[in-house]
């Protein structure tokens, strides 16, 4: 049962444009979201962070959206660069705030 | 701030042998740590989850015998693959979380060790 997906597999974007990964959910009681990035034979490391009392937050380049009733978050990448290119991985978790569920990644490649 | 590291990187071993695997949080405090395993193109699957001084939780599905998690100290934590078959083979990544000097609401990850048995 996978209860964070992430549908889209790949994303491919020309550099300067927005970049739009999104991600859903069907766990009710996750109230707080996460994104990684992800280099090849690399951890993943933090990005940005919602809470499900909020329905945006900002973080220089990067913006990540929630709509509960719908249980999707995207996160927005603008202006996009080739350094951006990497595998993009959301993650929920409940209001302990330990134990992380994680979508399937998203492989974002942003072109020259 | 907020590293953490994995040793080895990668490793590669006969079938039937014990391959033990190290995470350190190198800045921090790791109240707690946490195993995941990553086959191709698939998500991160949490493994374990570990206290300092305290028995490790796994996951259901997940064999306490088989993969053997100590956190001895709140800067390390060990995964042990014992009587490894090529199935086993895989990307294994520890992260770990505190309460001090760190966001306490992330996980900090190390770089993965990639492990193959052959």
């Amino acid at each position: 049962d996978q209860q964070v997906k992430q549908n889209s597999p790949s994303l491919s974007v020309q550099e300067g444009r927005i970049s739009i990964l999104n991600c859903d959910y069907t766990n009710s009681m996750f109230d707080y979201f996460l994104w990684y990035k992800k280099y090849p034979a690399e951890g993943p490391t933090f990005l940005i962070s919602i809470s499900s009392i909020k329905d945006k937050n900002e973080d220089g380049r990067f913006t990540v959206f929630l709509n509960k009733s719908a249980k999707h978050l995207s996160l927005h990448i603008v202006p996009s660069q080739p350094g951006d290119s990497a595998v993009y991985f959301c993650a929920a978790s409940g209001s302990d705030g330990s134990r992380l569920t994680f979508g399937e990644g998203t492989q974002l490649t942003v072109n020259p | 701030g907020a590293v953490v590291s994995q040793h080895p990187s990668r490793v590669i071993c006969k079938s039937g042998t014990s391959v033990k695997i190290e995470c350190r949080s190198l800045d921090f405090q790791a109240t707690t740590m946490f195993w995941y395993r990553q086959f191709p193109k698939q998500s991160l699957m949490l493994m374990a989850t570990s206290n300092e001084g305290s028995k490790a939780t796994y996951e259901q599905g997940v064999e306490k015998d088989k993969f053997l998690i100590n956190h001895a100290s709140l800067t390390l934590s060990t995964l042990t693959v014992t009587s490894a078959h090529p199935e086993d083979s895989s990307f294994y990544i520890c992260s770990a979380s505190g309460t001090s000097g760190v966001r306490t609401d992330t996980q900090y990850f190390g770089p993965g060790t990639r492990l193959t048995v052959l």
